[in-house]
């Protein structure tokens, strides 16, 4: 079946670095993906939308400056969090569109930072 | 606005009784909806969908899910809940702009009780 590959799982950076998160289809192409991020015992908060070949559409609210979103090939989308900090701490997940059910999701990043 | 929403934050059963967890939706048109299961520290896994057809909807690990119009519910049930069932659950729609993003209720943490 489908599956959204993401890396890393866990990272752990200084505040003020930058982060990526990457996000690959390994046996679908991936046109439209998905980046949420999720708090402790909460609800995905859907940050923005990226299309292969074209810029991300962000939501409202959410910096895209700061979380800059490329997906430049059908198999590959990535998140960089630039000049981290600790409250950009938070759990990271893409979804695709592809796959049984519609929609298939990678296995996330606990980003911390410090 | 398509909207989905789960009442409950907990759900507590014992193991081998049956369980439910609850999701009430607000759409414009035809709902699509979704059941997905989040095991810690990982992305979401998919369980079962209803677009159109048969209300009751068979899915993954023996859960299954009924779509009510007149209640506009899409309960999760499953007839005998398994310890391993212990995770955190989300009910959500699709969103019926261009984008197709999924809109997820706040999760619904279930318990059960060896």
């Amino acid at each position: 079946g489908a599956v959204v590959s993401q890396h890393p799982s866990r990272v752990i950076c200084k505040s003020g670095t930058s982060v990526k998160i990457e996000c690959r289809s390994l046996d679908f192409q991936a046109t439209t993906m998905f980046w949420y991020r999720q708090f402790p015992k909460q609800s995905l908060m859907l940050m923005a939308t990226s299309n292969e070949g074209s810029k991300a559409t962000y939501e409202q609210g959410v910096e895209k400056d700061k979380f800059l979103i490329n997906h430049a090939s059908l198999t590959l989308s990535t998140l960089t969090v630039t000049s981290a900090h600790p409250e950009d701490s938070s759990f990271y997940i893409c979804s695709a569109i592809g796959g049984r059910g519609g929609y298939t999701f990678g296995s996330g990043t606990r980003l911390t930072v410090v | 606005a398509q909207s989905v929403a789960q009442p409950e934050d907990q759900v507590n059963v014992a193991e081998g009784n049956p369980l439910t967890v609850k999701c009430t939706y607000s759409v414009s048109g035809n709902p699509y909806l979704f059941w997905y299961v989040q095991y810690p520290n990982r992305g979401l896994q998919f369980l079962l969908k209803y677009i159109t057809g048969d209300n009751l909807v068979k899915g993954s690990y023996g859960f299954e899910a009924e779509f009510n119009k007149s209640q506009t519910s899409f309960h999760l049930k499953k007839p005998s809940a398994l310890v391993s069932d212990s995770a955190l659950y989300f009910c959500a729609v699709r969103d019926g702009g261009a984008t197709n993003k999924l809109i997820f209720g706040t999760g619904t943490l279930l318990a059960v009780q060896p």
